[in-house]
């Protein structure tokens, strides 16, 4: 059974503390994302990354950065956490590119979430 | 730019009926992936369905089906006899392009919330 596994389901982090969310996919996915989700904002794309070492910024990539060493995972850190950093986390990864000759509609496979709290 | 829009914030529903979730999408693109994903309060995401842009038909998996209209940009989710367990939120999104810096990620709304009562 394929499978995202995140590091933490809960979190909690003071402001200015530097925080690592892990992220590791068991399918050998070469895209791997994280969004946030906020109410009534949907889900957002932070960063994702298509291969090793390479990272593309999302929507929102402000006050987060990532890293990508090997294939199967994928980590979000924030530098100094603010208090509007706050939200639930969502790691993702999917299969290479749709057309690339592989059966892939680009369906993304998510991890449980990380839910962080800054206070 | 491309856009997901689902107007709905909160739906519900009674029990063993039948209910629309709706999504529209902006795109100039003329390949491009709908989806419907199921969040249940423990957070987890799951998808449902999909629909590609030249499929002639509308996706169906199990209780649900995907009313796609190309004309009007629409991709509403139906979900037939509804269930307590389907209470949930609910999202819609597009797949961007490969090519102009879409590298085919998913673009989502911003989610319908359904209760199912008894």
């Amino acid at each position: 059974d394929v499978k995202v596994t995140q590091s933490s389901r809960y979190l909690v982090k003071r402001t200015g503390e530097k925080v690592f969310l892990e992220c590791v996919q068991d399918m050998d996915h070469e895209n791997m994302f994280w969004y946030r989700q906020d109410p009534g904002l949907g889900l957002r794309l932070i960063y994702f990354s298509y291969d090793v070492k390479m990272k593309e910024k999302g929507d929102i990539p402000e006050g987060y950065s990532v890293s990508r060493e090997k294939k199967e995972r994928f980590s979000l850190i924030l530098e100094s956490a603010s208090t509007n950093q706050t939200s639930m986390y969502l790691c993702a990864s999917s299969l290479g590119f749709v057309g690339d000759g592989r059966p892939n509609t680009g369906e993304l496979f998510f991890g449980e979430g990380s839910r962080l709290t800054v206070l | 730019a491309q856009k997901i829009t689902q107007t709905q914030p909160g739906m519900f529903v009674q029990e063993k009926e039948a209910v629309t979730l709706d999504c529209t999408y902006d795109t100039s693109d003329p390949s491009y992936g709908l989806f419907w994903y199921k969040q249940p309060s423990s957070g987890e995401m799951i998808f449902l369905i999909y629909q590609g842009s030249y499929d002639q038909q509308n996706a169906t998996e199990g209780r649900y089906s995907l009313n796609f209209q190309k004309a009007r940009k629409s991709a509403n989710l139906v979900i037939s006899a509804s269930q307590l367990g389907d209470s949930a939120m609910y999202f819609c999104a597009m797949r961007e392009p490969m090519f102009s810096g879409g590298y085919n990620k998913l673009i989502f709304g911003a989610g319908t919330r359904l209760a199912v009562h008894p």
